[in-house]
């Protein structure tokens, strides 16, 4: 089955700094990985996914992820954090076999939040 | 159009009574879900219908029961809710292969006296 570990359920960053969010994901299959970002009191965006094209992934807001399978990782960064960036992130996997139908499978959320 | 409107934006209701939540996208996306999400957790699957057929209910309490009326609307029909019911339901929904991301909507805040 598959599942996703996001460590730390909350990161707090200076405006300016690298954003690191982690995510370890679990699967006995090829996955497709997610990220998406939820700002208080609305849904999710999605800001980029992973499925088995380019290991590292660019997405909006100047995201991006890295795809390593030796480290069953994807983990997601931005190399100079703003305010606007605050916000819930959600790492998620699915899969294209079985029965899930490519349901997602969300990790426990990391909030992020931005010190000026 | 590739957004996914969910109405009411917020819902107060008692436990004796019938509301229902809307969600309506117009992309022809065939896949479509329902979610619970509490707070400071992820969202929680609800319902999937796939082509108008519920083809997965998350053991969820009848209390709860969810229709597609076409391929562009998904109701979600309440009654005799518990105050524990309280929570954002959000609706997304998928185009075609499990390898595309589901766009969610907004969400409805309910509330449960």
């Amino acid at each position: 089955a598959q599942s996703v570990t996001q460590l730390g359920s909350h990161v707090s960053v200076s405006e300016g700094a690298l954003v690191l969010l982690r995510c370890n994901y679990s699967s006995s299959v090829p996955p497709y990985l997610f990220w998406y970002v939820q700002y208080p009191n609305q849904g999710l965006q999605l800001l980029l996914k992973y499925t088995s094209a380019a290991t590292l992934v660019k997405g909006i807001n100047g995201f991006e992820a890295e795809f390593k399978k030796s480290e069953t990782s994807f983990h997601l960064t931005k190399p100079s954090a703003h305010m606007s960036d605050a916000a819930e992130y959600f790492c998620a996997v699915t899969d294209n076999y079985g029965g899930s139908q490519g349901n997602l499978i969300f990790g426990k959320g990391t909030k992020l939040s931005v010190k000026p | 159009d590739t957004e996914v409107t969910q109405t009411p934006k917020h819902l107060v209701m008692g436990m004796t009574n019938k509301k229902s939540l809307k969600c309506e996208q117009h992309m022809g996306h065939r896949a479509m879900y329902w979610y619970k999400q509490k707070a400071k957790k992820p969202p929680e699957l609800m319902f999937v219908y796939s082509y108008e057929k519920l083809s997965i209910n998350e053991s969820v309490p009848s209390r709860f029961s969810p229709e597609c009326p076409n391929s562009s609307l998904l109701n979600l029909h309440l009654h005799a809710l518990q105050p524990e019911d309280s929570a954002l339901y959000l609706c997304a929904s998928r185009r075609g292969s499990s390898y595309n991301e589901q766009f969610f909507g907004p969400g409805t805040r309910l509330t449960v006296l």
